[in-house]
């Protein structure tokens, strides 16, 4: 595997299930995202994790819980979702302070929450 | 704060025609700049950079220049082909912090 992987590519959830979002950088990078893109409606940056240690949390409903337990992994758990949850889910990755700070993206998750 | 405005979409060309997305940025610092494309049921991949004032991204035929001055990233291709039909994403990041902040996004349409 290259680059950066996510699974599932697409998920149908109800709004009572639990579900995670997997996410996997194989760059070396030191850092992690997650971003929410909705139909008309421009990028959101969710959560940015830094050598594991999360810095930033883009005031997030709780029920979206990312956990990040090493360089390489990001994991993005879900729990009663709504609809308007329904969206494609990003992961990038990016190494910074050593970096020319581009990001790179995994293919994305499709998730409809019904 | 930092932004990013750029031209609203869609943009529908012919085969070989010329194509300019506009994208102008607010921003306190030095950031740099970045074009990223995202074809249809993929992510968003990094398709030319700037790092400083004057300097000109390139890759696959298309162009970028950074202009201080004017505080904009164009981006520019001669002849465009059907496969560039997607969306660009004009994207800023400032040398501090681990936000990049991104433009709406211009979807492209060319046709045959």
């Amino acid at each position: 595997e290259t680059g950066v992987t996510q699974t599932p590519r697409h998920l149908v959830m109800g709004m009572t299930n639990k579900k995670s979002l997997k996410c996997e950088q194989h760059l070396g990078h030191n850092a992690m995202y997650w971003y929410k893109q909705s139909a008309k409606k421009p990028l959101e940056l969710m959560f940015v994790y830094s050598l594991e240690e999360r810095v930033e949390n883009n005031s997030v409903p709780s029920r979206f819980s990312p956990e990040c337990p090493n360089s390489s992994h990001l994991f993005l758990h879900l729990h009663t979702l709504q609809p308007e949850d329904s969206a494609l889910y990003l992961c990038a990755s990016s190494q910074e302070l050593q970096g020319g700070y581009e990001q790179y993206f995994g293919p994305g998750t499709r998730l409809t929450v019904t | 704060g930092n932004s990013v405005t750029q031209m609203e979409g869609p943009v529908t060309l012919s085969e070989e025609a010329f194509l300019t997305i506009n994208c102008t940025y607010t921003a306190t610092g030095y950031p740099s700049l970045f074009w990223y494309v995202q074809y249809p049921g993929e992510g968003l991949q990094l398709l030319l950079k700037a790092t400083k004032a004057d300097d000109k991204g390139s890759n696959k035929g298309f162009e970028a220049t950074y202009r201080k001055e004017t505080t904009s990233f164009h981006l520019e291709k001669g002849s465009v082909q059907v496969s560039d039909s997607a969306v660009y994403f004009c994207a800023l990041k400032d040398t501090g912090g681990f936000k990049t902040i991104f433009g709406a996004g211009t979807r492209l349409f060319v046709k045959a």
